[in-house]
């Protein structure tokens, strides 16, 4: 089974600066996906951004990126020019590549806050 | 393009009732999944259904939980009954499926509280 482990429960920075939340996770697959999703307090989960494992370059949207080291297995989540509107939590998951539609494995979350 | 629609968004209950939540998946997604999210947790998957037939209802507590899918579009999922436990949101997400890189999106979830 797979696991996926976020370390940080809680972090801050100040709007305008750059922050990185932490994603590790353990599988035996050599074909996978990753993801991070947003969860405001609507509770509506929303993908930020994405990454297919077989893929060398690491996966940008805007502002987000993502540092993929497959051998550490580490998928971490940088946000660049913080908003107001980035405070949520943000949900690392994984889905492997067998049935094309698997559930998501999700961690335990990192709750980001932004400093005005 | 219309999302994922969940109801109700809250609902409290005794213990004991029974409780049944909604999901109208995105038009033309033939996989649907319901999550079950603790407070301070991620979501844990229940079931997966590939239209109308659920392929991955491994973690869904058989004993008092139950869910269908009928003609592979909406889809119910129903406690019965519900315990103090229970208490947590359920996600429902739909994805087009048979795609490797598939996206699964969310529905805002109903929140379930049980006194």
């Amino acid at each position: 089974a797979q696991t996926v482990t976020q370390s940080q429960p809680e972090m801050s920075v100040q709007e305008a600066e750059t922050v990185t939340l932490s994603c590790t996770y353990d599988t035996s697959e050599s074909d996978y996906y990753l993801f991070w999703y947003k969860q405001p307090p609507s509770r509506q989960m929303i993908l930020v951004i994405r990454q297919e494992a077989y893929k060398q370059q690491n996966a940008t949207e805007n502002r987000f990126s993502v540092n993929f080291q497959k051998a550490a297995k580490s998928f971490s989540l940088k946000i660049s020019d913080s908003q107001l509107g980035d405070a949520a939590m943000y949900f690392c998951a994984f889905r492997g590549s067998g049935g094309g539609a698997d559930g998501l494995t999700f961690g335990k979350g990192t709750h980001l806050i932004i400093q005005p | 393009e219309a999302g994922v629609v969940q109801s109700p968004r809250y609902k409290i209950i005794e213990k004991k009732q029974p409780v049944a939540f909604w999901c109208n998946p995105i038009s033309g997604h033939n996989t649907l999944y319901w999550y079950l999210q603790n407070l301070g947790q991620g979501p844990e998957l229940l079931i997966r259904y590939e239209n109308e037939e659920a392929v991955d209802d491994s973690q869904l507590p058989k004993d008092r939980f139950s869910a269908e899918r009928l003609k592979g579009v909406d889809s119910t999922l129903k406690i019965q009954p519900a315990e103090l436990g229970d208490s947590a949101v359920y996600l429902c997400a739909s994805s087009a499926g048979g795609v490797r890189t598939d996206t699964q999106y969310f529905g805002p979830g109903t929140r379930l509280t049980v006194l």
